[in-house]
């Protein structure tokens, strides 16, 4: 069967390794979510999104899967980089009036070139 | 035109002080957000504003009040705030509150003293 990937407060790669974060949010009603970076002393910013139909979406460089079955998300960073370096955030949605997005535990992802 | 601008970016207050935190999007979105943020943890939800309307109160102490003046203004009102509260109060806007990706200011980094 399918493992749930661990959340790990920290990660640390190697320049130019992959990294994958992963993160279990909490509502099986939850339809959307997203993947924040923050670097230190900024807000977070937006790298990729998905909604529960999809089970897979890229961008560049980064791939985020959804296991709705487990309840899990992951984020998969191709070719890290030392600009990678940052605290990732998942944020999960729930499509109904009264809601908004909340954010799980964050990684914090050091790169070491 | 893809900012939230908050201002101030620091502040420090005494605890009988009234001070404002200001956040201000020229996206056009309709939902704006107030979060604050611990050091080494996610962002929590404080409020939403949906066509300039509260929509959603977590719960927070009266001593922070939240204000809408039009769709591309919101303002956090502070009063009487004790040395706990002291944080990153980041601010956010969406085209809608759900389903939709949330773009963040920068945050003001808040010390009560």
């Amino acid at each position: 069967g399918e493992s749930v990937g661990l959340h790990l407060p920290t990660l640390s790669v190697q320049e130019g390794d992959n990294s994958i974060i992963n993160c279990a949010y909490s509502n099986s009603a939850s339809d959307y979510f997203i993947w924040y970076k923050q670097e230190s002393g900024k807000g977070p910013q937006f790298i990729i999104d998905i909604r529960s139909n999809m089970d897979k979406r890229q961008g560049q460089r980064v791939t985020v899967l959804l296991n709705k079955t487990v309840k899990h998300l992951s984020l998969q960073i191709a070719a890290t980089q030392p600009g990678d370096s940052a605290v990732y955030f998942c944020a999960e949605n729930i499509n109904q009036a009264g809601t908004a997005l909340i954010f799980g535990k964050g990684t914090t992802l050091s790169v070491s070139s | 035109d893809t900012e939230v601008t908050q201002t101030p970016k620091h502040l420090v207050m005494g605890m009988t002080n009234k001070k404002s935190l200001k956040c201000e999007q020229h996206m056009g979105h309709r939902a704006m957000y107030w979060y604050k943020q611990k050091a080494k943890k996610p962002p929590e939800l404080m409020f939403v504003y949906s066509y300039e309307k509260l929509s959603i109160n977590e719960s927070v102490p009266s001593r922070f009040s939240p204000e809408c003046p039009n769709s591309s203004l919101l303002n956090l009102h502070l009063h009487a705030l004790q040395p706990e509260d002291s944080a990153l109060y980041l601010c956010a806007s969406s085209q809608e509150v759900v389903t939709e990706r949330a773009f963040f200011g920068q945050g003001t980094r808040l010390t009560v003293v």
